[in-house]
């Protein structure tokens, strides 16, 4: 059974980088079928898209994070990875990572359980 | 990059209640469109897809349409176990978005 976990570190000082790997388990990670999303959940708000990666390695990201954003994979390790850098206060939330089915529509399933991180100092 | 514009923002209803939730795209998305509920400390669970595809084991009283930019949820005979927050996800532009979501409130 297909399953996904993040892990990371849960509190990450202002300004420094927010690092992030999401471990997919029951699946291989190279499948041309597949895209690879974060997604993140401000406390008490709504889902907010972070950015994709693709079979060819495409990658694609939301607009106001793109500068601060990499999204990467790592298949040996059946890996992929979040890096956010210079974040703030605003950054905080509960992290997602998920996976996008590439059929003739797309969508994101399943989802990993979720990680909060806290920018604090 | 495609807004999709969710209503209402939460409602209050009774268990047995048919209950509506829509969203609107700022373009057209043809039919990506896709559901989602999420309870509180869960992630988003895949309720519909391609606008009015049911996900495997989803009860049959989720149902989606979809006419131009207008994409709508329904929940026939409300549950107690569907009081949850609900998302819209527009899946037409690479640039995904999610609407703003929906929480249904016990009235």
């Amino acid at each position: 059974q297909l399953q996904l976990q993040e892990s990371g570190p849960g509190l990450v000082k202002p300004l420094e980088t927010l690092s992030l790997t999401c471990t997919v388990s029951g699946a291989s990670i190279s499948s041309s079928r597949y895209y690879w999303g974060w997604i993140r959940q401000p406390p008490g708000k709504g889902l907010e898209w972070i950015g994709s990666i693709y079979y060819s390695g495409s990658t694609y990201y939301y607009p106001s994070l793109q500068s601060r954003v990499t999204i990467s994979v790592d298949t040996f390790k059946n890996q992929f990875s979040l890096r956010l850098s210079s974040v703030t206060g605003a950054d905080t939330a509960v992290y997602y990572c998920a996976r996008g089915n590439l059929a003739t529509y797309s969508w994101f399933d399943p989802w990993g359980q979720g990680t909060l991180v806290t920018v604090s100092s | 990059d495609i807004q999709m514009t969710q209503s209402p923002s939460s409602l209050s209803a009774s268990v047995g209640d048919r209950v509506t939730i829509t969203c609107r795209a700022s373009e057209s998305t043809s039919i990506y469109v896709n559901w989602y509920q999420q309870k509180p400390g869960r992630a988003p669970k895949l309720l519909i897809y391609a606008a009015s595809t049911l996900e495997s084991g989803v009860p049959s009283r989720f149902s989606g349409s979809a006419s131009g930019t207008d994409f709508t949820l329904t929940i026939n005979s409300l549950q107690p176990e569907d009081f949850a927050t609900y998302y819209c996800q527009q899946t037409y532009s690479r640039r995904l978005t999610f609407g703003g979501g929906t929480n249904i409130e016990i009235k």
